[in-house]
């Protein structure tokens, strides 16, 4: 089956950089979601979508930004990065009918993002 | 807000023995209940969950959960640990502080699973 598609997996950029990550969601899911994982951390939220809309917002920099597009795809823009977005972030979907939520979020395989 | 706590850092168990990895919560309202794993450098995987209904609930790889109303409590349990059980595992309830569709998740600290030979 298909599963969350991530790009690229890995990226090394300089502070003060900016870096684009994408994520393409299960086919059919009209639900994106976006985590962050530092170092020996648990996951914690950043932001998600549906229907292409901002859904629900965690504790995103305002650094960051992110939007799904037509196709249900996700980009997560990050700028002015600093040392401490090293991380592995992670974007999961998930399908909502009109509201009668399914629940389970499947993860992609991660982006892998060094800040030198 | 929606929250979990897993007690425990890490469990070693040895391969053929039972293993529980515990996992207990804090919510308003019904609580939805998700176990997921983590091998090395690679995303989480989904196990089970529990929504409503029984309290047992089996997941994926022979694992199960047992949902504890009057313990707050939601433990992944498998009777037969074997050497590919060992990685990171995290529990997770779904925060429904917002109404809106995407309900985000929040998790627990994880627990480090070591299954020896």
């Amino acid at each position: 089956a298909a599963g969350v598609i991530q790009s690229p997996r890995h990226l090394i950029k300089e502070k003060r950089e900016t870096a684009t990550l994408k994520c393409y969601p299960i086919p059919r899911h009209d639900t994106v979601y976006w985590y962050q994982q530092g170092p020996g951390q648990d996951p914690q939220f950043l932001i998600s979508f549906y229907e292409k809309m901002q859904s629900d917002k965690g504790s995103i920099p305002d650094r960051f930004s992110a939007q799904q597009f037509s196709d249900y795809h996700s980009e997560l823009n990050m700028s002015s990065l600093e040392l401490g977005d090293s991380a592995l972030y992670f974007c999961a979907s998930s399908l909502n009918l009109a509201g009668l939520s399914t629940d389970t979020q499947y993860f992609g395989p991660g982006t892998r993002l060094t800040v030198l | 807000a929606q929250s979990v706590a897993q007690p425990e850092d890490q469990v070693n168990v040895a391969e053929g023995n039972p293993l529980t990895v515990k996992c207990t919560y804090s919510v308003s309202g019904n609580p939805y209940l998700f176990w997921y794993v983590q091998y090395p450098n690679r995303g989480l995987q989904f196990l089970l969950k529990y929504i409503t209904g029984d309290n047992l609930v089996k997941g994926s790889y022979g694992f199960e959960a047992e949902f504890n109303k009057s313990q707050t409590s939601f433990h992944l349990k498998k009777p037969s640990a074997l050497v590919s059980d060992s990685a990171l595992y995290f529990c997770a309830v779904r925060d429904i502080a917002n109404s809106n569709s995407g309900y985000a998740l929040n998790f627990g600290k994880g627990t480090s699973l070591l299954v020896t030979p």
